[in-house]
């Protein structure tokens, strides 16, 4: 059964670089018919996605944080990344990677999530 | 941006009931939907997708309709377990994929 973990800082300064791994188990991440997804929650909020990625390193990403956005993935590592530079207040999220189904030559539906993980930033 | 609206934001129902929340989308989105169960401090976890298919695993008391912009799903006996919250996703046009606001729903 396929699970994903994320693992990183909780805690994270204003204006640094929130940087977070996604470790894929019981799958491979190099398989064809997926992407492999970030998405984030605010306390008391609703759900926002970041960003997703192929195994070949294509992506896509949310043009209201693109520019500070980066995901990379490692195949050796069975691993995706996510990296938000110039992080502020409203960045604080519970961050969640997620498996993105390709169905029809055509990303879908995310399933599964991980746990996900809360990054507060604050000095 | 495809914008996903969903109503209501909240509300109380009793065990045995049949519930309907509503997704509406900005602009038409063929059947390129999917729902999602959220209980506090969990995952989402994936219920419904191309509108009307139910993942496996998921309680067949789960349901889900509608094509272009209007969706809905459909709970149809509420069991103590399904008092969550509910989130649509659109995926027929990204980026950005865009999730609804979501729906609350609480014990009566």
């Amino acid at each position: 059964q396929l699970q994903l973990q994320e693992s990183g800082p909780g805690l994270v300064k204003p204006s640094e670089t929130l940087s977070l791994t996604c470790t894929v188990s019981g799958g491979s991440i190099s398989s064809s018919s997926y992407y492999w997804g970030w998405i984030r929650q605010p306390p008391g909020k609703g759900l926002e996605w970041i960003g997703s990625i192929y195994y070949s390193g294509s992506t896509y990403y949310n043009p209201s944080l693109k520019s500070r956005v980066t995901i990379s993935v490692d195949t050796s590592k069975n691993q995706f990344s996510l990296k938000l530079s110039s992080v502020t207040a409203a960045d604080t999220a519970v961050y969640y990677c997620a498996r993105w189904v390709v169905a029809a030559s055509h990303p879908n539906w995310f399933d599964p999530w991980g746990q996900g993980t809360l990054v507060t930033v604050s000095s | 941006a495809i914008r996903m609206t969903q109503s209501p934001s909240s509300f109380s129902a009793s065990t045995g009931d049949r519930v309907t929340i509503t997704c509406r989308a900005s602009q038409g989105i063929s059947s390129y939907l999917a729902w999602y169960q959220q209980k506090p401090g969990k995952a989402p976890k994936l219920l419904i997708y191309a509108a009307s298919t139910l993942q496996s695993g998921v309680p067949s008391r789960f349901s889900g309709s509608g094509s272009g912009t209007d969706f809905t799903l459909t709970i149809s006996c509420l069991q103590s377990e399904d008092f969550a919250t509910y989130y649509c996703q659109q995926y027929y046009s990204y980026p950005p994929i865009t999730f609804g606001q979501g729906t609350r729903l609480e014990i009566k």
